[in-house]
């Protein structure tokens, strides 16, 4: 089946505390993205990746880092958490303009 | 910049009425557009896209969409809604990969729709 696996789906953490957030798909898919969602504000895109070791900042890109050593993983990490950084986290991937394959999500609580 | 605005927040629809969800864009040539869903607690699904040609484009789960270039507008139709379709819809406007983003896509800030029985 086709998919976008995040894990995990939940984290409570701490100011501070390094965290990663997985992402991994098997469509063998090319552009891979990560999304986060705000009440009010929508998907704002964070990072995109249009290929292995071919990343780039999407519209927020402050706080966060990735990295695309693999084509089918696409982690995001988070150095030193801030509660600003409390959200819900998509990953996605895409052969074709804009048909974006989207993961379940992942909610960060950052305490 | 592209852009894209959903003017209504929430929507409450009977179940069994029909349905539109508008959205409208801003972008300075012809534009790549997208509807999503977000069923609650999962992550979003494609339901439709219009790239060219035909302005109204069948999708999934019995949705509809139709470019009106003279109104900026990709609004959503559903001639019957159903319990199952309450969720988060999302209208996005894409420049393809040359515009910057592996997507390119901007997402407006959604429209809740409930279902009434």
């Amino acid at each position: 089946e086709a998919q976008v696996t995040q894990n995990p789906r939940y984290l409570i953490t701490v100011t501070g505390k390094k965290l990663t957030v997985t992402c991994s798909q098997n469509m063998n898919h090319e552009y891979m993205s990560w999304y986060r969602q705000d009440p009010g504000l929508g998907l704002r895109q964070i990072y995109y990746s249009m290929n292995v070791e071919v990343t780039d900042k999407g519209d927020v890109p402050e706080g966060y880092k990735v990295s695309r050593k693999e084509k089918r993983n696409f982690p995001l990490i988070l150095e030193s958490p801030s509660p600003n950084q409390t959200s819900l986290y998509f990953c996605a991937s895409s052969i074709a303009v804009g048909e974006l394959f989207f993961g379940e999500g992942s909610r960060l609580t950052v305490l | 910049a592209q852009s894209v605005t959903q003017p209504d927040i929430h929507i409450t629809v009977s179940e069994g009425a029909s349905l539109e969800l508008r959205c409208n864009y801003s972008y300075g040539a012809t534009p790549y557009l997208f509807w999503y869903v977000q069923s609650p607690g999962q992550g979003l699904q494609l339901l439709l896209k219009y790239f060219s040609g035909d302005t109204l484009v069948q999708g999934i789960k019995g949705f509809e969409a139709e470019f009106k270039r003279s109104q900026s507008s990709f609004n959503l139709r559903k001639p019957s809604v159903h319990w199952s379709d309450a969720a988060e819809y999302f209208c996005a406007v894409g420049a393809g990969y040359s515009g910057g983003g592996a997507d390119g896509l901007t997402f407006g800030k959604g429209t809740h729709l409930i279902i009434q029985p």
